[in-house]
């Protein structure tokens, strides 16, 4: 089992504030993925990242991917309460396996 | 709006009922999947699909039947089942199955057995 570990768990800051996620494993993925979910909805994906040490952003959210392609975060600047929800990261596995090995997530609230 | 649409939302059967989840997809993708969702745990995959053909099967009870009848549809039939088995059924496709895999989706459907 390919287990990805998310830090923190849960996480309430204050609208303005920056802050970043984690998101680690010992195994090694071909790709990385990171998925916002609100309540009573399903993921939606923000982002893939594929090569290591790459970095990606997307307006005020910045993700890397680590160089061994083992971890990756996400950061966020200035963050709004429409940020809330639950960040997943999802692992693309190396071999030929036909599924994504999903984090433990971390639920982010962010208060007006 | 992701492109895949499950129905029902919200579902409350019996340990003794039978229903059944259904998955549809409007964006042209060749694979599907089941996920269960956990208070406190990771998203579980349960099958996957590729070109309507089962090509991962997760461990899963007897008691979970998918059905894929094309490209577009998926089913997830549902007999005896228990309280544990209370979750948020999620529904996904990508464009195919193979590395690097993009997943889609759905709203899911809250199931509470009782």
């Amino acid at each position: 089992t390919q287990l990805l570990e998310q830090s923190p768990q849960f996480l309430s800051i204050q609208e303005g504030e920056n802050l970043t996620v984690y998101c680690n494993s010992s195994s090694v993925f071909s790709s990385l993925q990171w998925y916002r979910q609100e309540p009573g909805e399903g993921p939606v994906l923000l982002v893939t990242v594929v090569t290591g040490g790459e970095v990606k952003k997307l307006k005020r959210l910045t993700f890397q991917f680590g160089d061994a392609r083992k971890d990756s975060s996400l950061h966020i600047t200035a963050a709004q309460p429409g940020d809330t929800g639950l960040y997943l990261c999802a692992g693309g596995p190396q071999t030929g396996a036909n599924n994504l090995f999903f984090g433990t997530g971390t639920r982010l609230t962010v208060i007006p | 709006e992701t492109g895949v649409t499950q129905t029902p939302r919200h579902l409350v059967m019996g340990m003794t009922n039978k229903k059944s989840l259904k998955c549809e997809q409007h964006l042209g993708h060749n694979a599907m999947y089941w996920y269960k969702q956990s208070a406190k745990k990771p998203l579980e995959l349960m099958f996957v699909y590729s070109l309507e053909e089962r090509v991962e099967n997760n461990s899963v009870p007897s008691r979970f039947s998918p059905e894929c009848p094309n490209s577009s549809h998926l089913f997830l039939h549902l007999h005896t089942l228990q309280p544990e088995d209370s979750a948020l059924y999620l529904c996904a496709s990508s464009q195919d199955a193979g590395l690097n895999t993009e997943a889609f989706f759905g709203q899911g459907t809250r199931l509470t057995v009782v």
